[in-house]
């Protein structure tokens, strides 16, 4: 069975300021990863997808992650957070050949005016 | 376009009482799921229907929950009877033929008191 590990509970953090959420993932063989965003009150939207190719992934809003098969980790990035950025976001994987999806705890992602 | 949407937003329940759940894909989505977050946990695959027919039912707790979609096209959860222990916010999710990219709901909170 996979796990997703996120490695932070909750982030506190001022506007303009850089941030980064870990993922690690636990299966083995080829997988899908993704990265979604629940902002206060609206449903879960994709920030971004990976499947095969280059790594280093962009997403919408100015977010990217980068995918480094040797240490199974799916870290999301942003250079310079807003205070719209306050939302909880989930790392989530699934297998190539299965849709279904493995989401890691959350990570609530505060930003401070 | 409509995205994907869930009835009734928040349902508060007393435990022993039934409660029916229903998630409208978006139109022409065959990939239908539902998913489960318990408080403070990780978001959880409950099961997958492709049109009409439950692909995966691996994730569903127990026969007290009964999930239908008849005709391929909304979906409908119970619960029955509902224990304590099903407190959480359920998510439905929908995506295209041969798509990883699903798009949720807003999710059911639902409360048994």
């Amino acid at each position: 069975a996979q796990s997703v590990s996120q490695h932070n509970h909750h982030v506190i953090l001022s506007e303009a300021a850089s941030l980064e959420l870990g993922c690690n993932y636990s299966y083995g063989g080829t997988v899908n990863l993704f990265w979604y965003v629940q902002y206060p009150g609206q449903h879960l939207q994709l920030l971004l997808k990976y499947f095969s190719g280059d790594p280093l992934v962009k997403g919408i809003k100015g977010f990217e992650a980068e995918f480094i098969k040797s240490k199974f980790s799916f870290n999301l990035r942003k250079p310079s957070v807003q205070w719209s950025d306050t939302a909880e976001y989930f790392c989530a994987t699934s297998r190539s050949n299965d849709y279904k999806l493995s989401f890691g705890a959350g990570t609530t992602v505060t930003v401070r005016a | 376009e409509a995205g994907v949407t869930q009835f009734p937003s928040h349902s508060v329940i007393e435990k022993g009482q039934t409660v029916t759940l229903r998630c409208d894909p978006i139109s022409g989505h065959d990939n239908l799921y539902w998913y489960r977050r318990v408080m403070g946990k990780e978001i959880k695959f409950l099961l997958h229907f492709v049109k009409e027919s439950k692909q995966d039912e691996s994730g569903m707790p127990n026969n007290r929950f009964l999930a239908e979609r008849t005709g391929g096209t909304y979906s409908t959860l119970k619960v029955q009877p509902a224990e304590l222990e099903d407190s959480g916010v359920y998510f439905c999710a929908s995506s295209q033929v041969l798509s990883s990219e699903a798009f949720f709901g807003q999710g059911t909170r639902l409360t048994v008191v």
